[in-house]
């Protein structure tokens, strides 16, 4: 089952800010927190991750508190094409240089025109 | 740059029937292979992973099988299909030098009737 919990959806008006929540309440030290997004009938696409500090990339920024109990997911300007559903994963190291991923149900955005 | 290939993208197979979904990987060496299942609605469910040829791990008691023939190829099997064995089956491969990051096929799709 999925550790992390976030809400089923939410809207975003296109040109705006998409701030999506994750709470984090049994991550561990070594986990990682990754977000992904699955846009219907495709393959999900890998968006950001972080340990303990805020990233940024092309796509999205992250914010992750200090305590790492939650984190948010960024898009700073939201098109139509960002309309998907947005996991958030706490990422478990199951050794041998390997990450193992637990998808729960994950929030579906829609962009509004 | 790193492709991965999945096929077919869709197949529709009667009760009973056998399986082999097949998965490649190019322009990566010794990558880490996974499978996953999406069921209507849900999340994804990891089925199998691999982090070397012929070395597979398994995460949930199934109908399912997974080798690793090559060190590129990954092959989902079934001798005998069951109608819960419909969804949407994922590939993905990591390696250490992107920081075991997964990135995942386009995907096929599986219904059994």
């Amino acid at each position: 089952d999925a550790k992390t919990t976030q809400p089923p959806s939410m809207d975003c008006a296109e040109g705006r800010a998409a701030n999506l929540p994750c709470n984090h309440s049994t991550i561990s030290g070594n986990e990682y927190v990754y977000w992904y997004r699955q846009i219907h009938s495709q393959g999900p696409q890998y968006i950001i991750h972080g340990l303990k500090n805020n990233e940024t990339n092309e796509m999205a920024s992250l914010i992750i508190t200090e305590d790492r109990k939650s984190s948010t997911l960024i898009l700073p300007h939201a098109t139509l094409r960002d309309t998907a559903v947005y996991y958030c994963i706490d990422a478990r190291y199951s050794g041998a240089g390997s990450y193992q991923l637990t998808f729960g149900k994950g929030t579906k955005l829609s962009v509004i025109p | 740059s790193q492709t991965i290939h999945q096929w077919p993208a869709t197949l529709v197979q009667p009760v009973g029937s056998p399986l082999s979904l097949e998965c490649t990987v190019e322009g990566t060496s010794n990558p880490n292979l996974y499978w996953y299942r999406q069921a209507a609605g849900r999340g994804l469910q990891l089925l199998f992973y691999s982090v070397g040829i012929g070395q597979i791990s398994s995460e949930v008691p199934q109908n399912l099988s997974a080798s690793r023939p090559q060190d590129r190829q990954f092959i989902l099997s079934s001798k005998k299909l069951l109608l819960s064995d419909s969804g949407f089956y994922l590939c993905a491969w990591s390696v250490l030098e992107l920081k075991e990051t997964q990135y995942f096929g386009p995907g096929t799709r599986l219904l059994v009737l």
